[in-house]
């Protein structure tokens, strides 16, 4: 089965600085991933996703994130962050080939300071 | 402009109170999908739909249930609602075919169980 860890409960960037927020997964093939952001009191919004080839994708918002196979991981990162980037970010991986569910890490929520 | 709706954005009930929560997708998804959202526990699947009429349980489904009678409608049943059910509930919709298991989610509802 699946599953994902997100280290970091919360972090705290100035507005400006450069943002990674982690992400690892265990999973024996190929997995989707996924992250998505939800500001407070609302839903989840979809950044990025990897299903295949490069392993650089480009998201939303100025947000990138690398699947790295041999670290197991898919962190995300955005060389600059805005005041508006306050929010709660969540990973999930899904099976390729196998169940149509998601499993979601238990999330990182990011302060911004001014 | 695909779109996720929930009935409510807040709900209060009291305990013993029969709970209905609505969730309609416009984009003619097979999958729909029921989440609880809590601090530092991230989303719980409660219960997942594949098709009309089909379900299957999620992670955590006691004191819950589901129905879909039609495809774009899936709803979310708390049959005697108690205190330990105030959360935030989240619904997702998913195709089948080619979307690499990638959820669209609704704004959520947040419901207090007095």
């Amino acid at each position: 089965a699946q599953s994902v860890t997100q280290p970091d409960i919360h972090i705290t960037v100035s507005e400006g600085a450069s943002l990674e927020l982690r992400c690892n997964y265990s999973y024996g093939a190929t997995p989707y991933l996924f992250w998505y952001v939800q500001s407070p009191g609302q839903g989840l919004q979809l950044l990025l996703k990897y299903f295949s080839g490069d392993t650089l994708v480009q998201g939303i918002k100025g947000f990138e994130a690398e699947f790295k196979r041999s670290q197991s991981s898919f962190n995300l990162r955005k060389p600059s962050v805005h005041w508006s980037d306050a929010a709660e970010y969540f990973c999930a991986v899904g099976a390729k080939g196998g169940s149509e569910k998601l499993v979601f890490g238990k999330g990182t929520k990011l302060t911004v300071n001014p | 402009d695909v779109k996720v709706t929930q009935s409510s954005r807040y709900l209060v009930k009291r305990t013993g109170e029969k709970v209905f929560l609505e969730c309609v997708q416009d984009m003619d998804h097979e999958n729909m999908f029921w989440y609880r959202q809590d601090p530092g526990l991230g989303l719980r699947l409660i219960y997942f739909s594949y098709d009309v009429k089909m379900k299957e349980k999620g992670d955590i489904p006691e004191g819950y249930s589901v129905s879909r009678e039609k495809k774009e409608r899936f709803s979310l049943i708390l049959e005697s609602a108690s205190t330990n059910q105030t959360s935030m509930y989240l619904c997702a919709s998913s195709r089948v075919a080619g979307s690499y298991n990638e959820q669209f989610f609704g704004p959520g509802t947040r419901l207090t169980v007095l």
